[in-house]
């Protein structure tokens, strides 16, 4: 099956400086990759995904690139902000599943510092 | 907005009890997923539906089983407790993969097994 790996699992950066977290995955057949955010004590929510067939997608202060001949993601965060601390998740998944299963990574603490 | 509600936030149980984790969406959406969450390990799954009546084994469904017998609910259960199912469990759900909606997640319950 797919396996996910996810770094650093830990990470602090100054307000206003970029982070940057990388994932691999092993399947060459997955072509969508969702990034998700869980804030303390609340649910993970999706910030941004990417199909296979993108090679980068932005959304005002993030982004995401993906290499398939390498099969790693990344996410990219510019002008850190004290309120992007968070955990974040990286996945992959086959479409054309019927359940469309996620495997995840093990997860990236992100420490913003005012 | 999604709304997917787990019954129970906190729940402690003793060991081998049978316990029930419940998860309802309102949303319609035909595939339910419970994952449980460890620290480092990320969010892996246990089991997920695609249908009612229709279960799939994730990575770890050893020592749990699933229900769904209406399209909104989708229940976990343990059938004999141990200390090592300790964790939080988040369920999910999403509509099927080629309508490219991501997956919705509860709460989470944070189970303790004493």
């Amino acid at each position: 099956g797919e396996n996910v790996e996810q770094h650093p699992s830990t990470l602090s950066v100054q307000e206003g400086d970029s982070a940057v977290i990388k994932c691999t995955y092993s399947d060459s057949a997955s072509n969508y990759f969702p990034w998700y955010k869980q804030e303390l004590g609340k649910r993970p929510q999706l910030i941004i995904d990417i199909r296979s067939n993108v090679g980068e997608k932005k959304d005002q202060r993030i982004a995401v690139t993906l290499n398939k001949t390498a099969k790693h993601f990344s996410l990219h965060i510019t002008e850190t902000q004290p309120e992007d601390s968070a955990v974040y998740f990286c996945a992959a998944s086959i479409t054309g599943d019927a359940g469309n299963m996620l495997t995840f990574g093990g997860g990236t603490r992100l420490m913003v510092k005012p | 907005d999604v709304k997917v509600t787990q019954s129970s936030r906190y729940l402690v149980k003793r060991t081998g009890e049978k316990v029930f984790l419940e998860c309802v969406q309102d949303m319609d959406h035909e595939n339910m997923f419970w994952y449980r969450q460890d620290p480092g390990l990320g969010l892996r799954l246990i089991y997920f539906s695609y249908d009612v009546k229709m279960k799939e084994k994730g990575d770890i469904p050893e020592g749990y089983s699933v229900s769904r017998e209406k399209k909104e609910r989708f229940s976990l259960i343990l059938e004999s407790a141990s200390t090592n199912q300790t964790s939080m469990y988040l369920c999910a759900s999403s509509k099927p993969e080629y309508s490219n909606q991501p997956q919705h997640f509860g709460d989470g319950t944070r189970l303790s097994i004493l």
